[in-house]
């Protein structure tokens, strides 16, 4: 994961609470990547990012928003709508197109 | 649409070399990876093929490529309990050149001492 910082690792929310997911990266990638992993699920990719200022809907993108102002950062918004958020969330970046992911850490989002 | 298939759980002997399957439906893939995840931690990129080769092999690892079957196999030799983990097989979904990939459910690897 190194050059890609996940915060916090731990996350819990109330119920009908927004909360924001932190990824920061330093390699200079152009693309970013949410996923998010549920148990015996693999991975589903949530919003993605190619360039500054523009991302695009991943397969599960329903109750949740990004933002993409700058090149190292995108953070991931899990909205009231998300109707069951508890989930561990993975960033991942990428030199665009079909270029190798490297993944962030994850952050491990309860909702109680 | 595209989909990526693994069996969920595989179960060696320290020592032995474990074989992990993937199929999968693109017909276009540019790149076939495979990913190994441990305990409440990222994915760490293991290894990854061009479409256009066959075999692809990196020191305790070997990758096969079968396309006309869209089979995907990584072989780990003489496999550790630090082999531990679950394993990803990932397709770069290349034609849409959105960098996206497809991941499989992932197989978790237990290595008995």
């Amino acid at each position: 994961d190194g050059g890609i910082t996940q915060s916090p690792k731990y996350l819990f929310r109330k119920e009908g609470q927004n909360v924001t997911l932190s990824c920061e990266q330093n390699l200079n990638h152009d693309a970013m990547y949410w996923y998010r992993q549920d148990p015996g699920q693999g991975l589903r990719l949530i919003y993605y990012s190619q360039i500054v200022n523009d991302f695009q809907k991943g397969d599960i993108a329903e109750g949740y928003s990004v933002s993409r102002e700058k090149k190292e950062s995108f953070p991931l918004t899990v909205t009231s709508a998300q109707k069951n958020p508890t989930a561990f969330y993975l960033c991942a970046t990428g030199a665009g197109r079909a270029d190798t992911q490297y993944f962030g850490p994850g952050t491990r989002l309860t909702v109680l | 649409g595209e989909d990526v298939e693994q069996s969920l759980f595989l179960s060696v002997r320290e020592g032995d070399s474990s074989v992990i399957n993937c199929t999968y439906t693109d017909s276009s893939s540019t790149y076939l990876y495979w990913y190994k995840q441990e305990p409440g931690a990222g994915l760490q990129l293991l290894t990854y093929i061009f479409s256009n080769m066959d075999m692809k092999q990196d020191q305790r690892l070997t990758v096969l490529l079968n396309k006309k079957d869209k089979h995907l196999s990584l072989r780990i030799a003489d496999t550790q309990t630090g082999d531990s983990a679950i394993y990803f097989c990932a397709d770069s979904f290349g034609s849409s050149n959105t960098g996206k990939l497809i991941f499989g459910q992932g197989t978790t690897l237990q290595v008995k001492p």
